[in-house]
């Protein structure tokens, strides 16, 4: 099966600066998914990359996907307090309509 | 905000008896999922739904069991809660045509915890 790696499992920064979260993936990435979820809430849809080389932003967040790699990663750039949260990246399984997740990274921003 | 509400949000049962968490929404779309949340584990599949009566399962299915009768309803029933049901349970629905990756849009999330 499918397994989702992300590193860091929690980070720490300060207001201001810049971070990357990475996912990496042991097969062949179809679709990845970024999601970011508030303590003891919902996941929220960040993005979606589908092909090799892709770069998308929303706002400060920017995600690319490295298919050759079988790797994603998600910057923030001048992290704000908002961005606090656990980030968790999804990828299609290449069966049925199903994702597989990573377990997250927990990001902190302190003042 | 995709139409996608859970209920309850909240719930304490005690081991052995039936629980039935409730996903509804407003969005037509044809593929529903059941996940459960643990602090390790991530996001975990137990079920999921292609269309009305048509459900199958995911990597943690044993001990639950699922029904949707409606586009818009998907249930989660487990048939006699043990401790280690005691989970953050997310519904999920996805715009997803046959055997296609799509997005998904999650729910708020239910805190079942079984004593």
């Amino acid at each position: 099966s499918q397994e989702l790696e992300q590193s860091p499992q929690s980070l720490i920064v300060q207001e201001g600066k810049n971070l990357t979260i990475n996912c990496t993936s042991s097969k062949t990435l179809y679709g990845l998914y970024w999601y970011k979820q508030k303590y003891g809430e919902g996941l929220i849809f960040l993005m979606m990359l589908q092909k090799g080389g892709e770069e998308k932003s929303h706002e400060k967040i920017t995600a690319k996907l490295d298919e050759k790699k079988q790797q994603s990663s998600l910057h923030i750039t001048a992290s704000q307090p908002s961005h606090a949260g656990i980030y968790l990246c999804g990828a299609g399984t290449g069966t049925a309509s199903k994702l597989t997740f990573g377990t997250g990274t927990r990001l902190q921003v302190t003042l | 905000d995709a139409g996608i509400t859970q209920s309850p949000r909240h719930k304490v049962t005690e081991t052995g008896t039936p629980v039935t968490l409730r996903c509804h929404q407003t969005e037509n779309h044809r593929y529903m999922y059941w996940y459960r949340q643990d602090p390790g584990h991530g996001l975990r599949l137990i079920h999921y739904s292609y269309g009305v009566k048509d459900t199958d399962k995911g990597e943690v299915s044993d001990g639950y069991s699922v029904s949707r009768s409606k586009t818009e309803d998907f249930l989660l029933t487990l048939e006699s809660a043990t401790s280690s049901q005691t989970s953050v349970y997310f519904c999920a629905i996805s715009p997803a045509l046959a055997g296609v990756v799509d997005t998904q849009y999650f729910g708020p999330g239910t805190r079942l915890t079984v004593l």
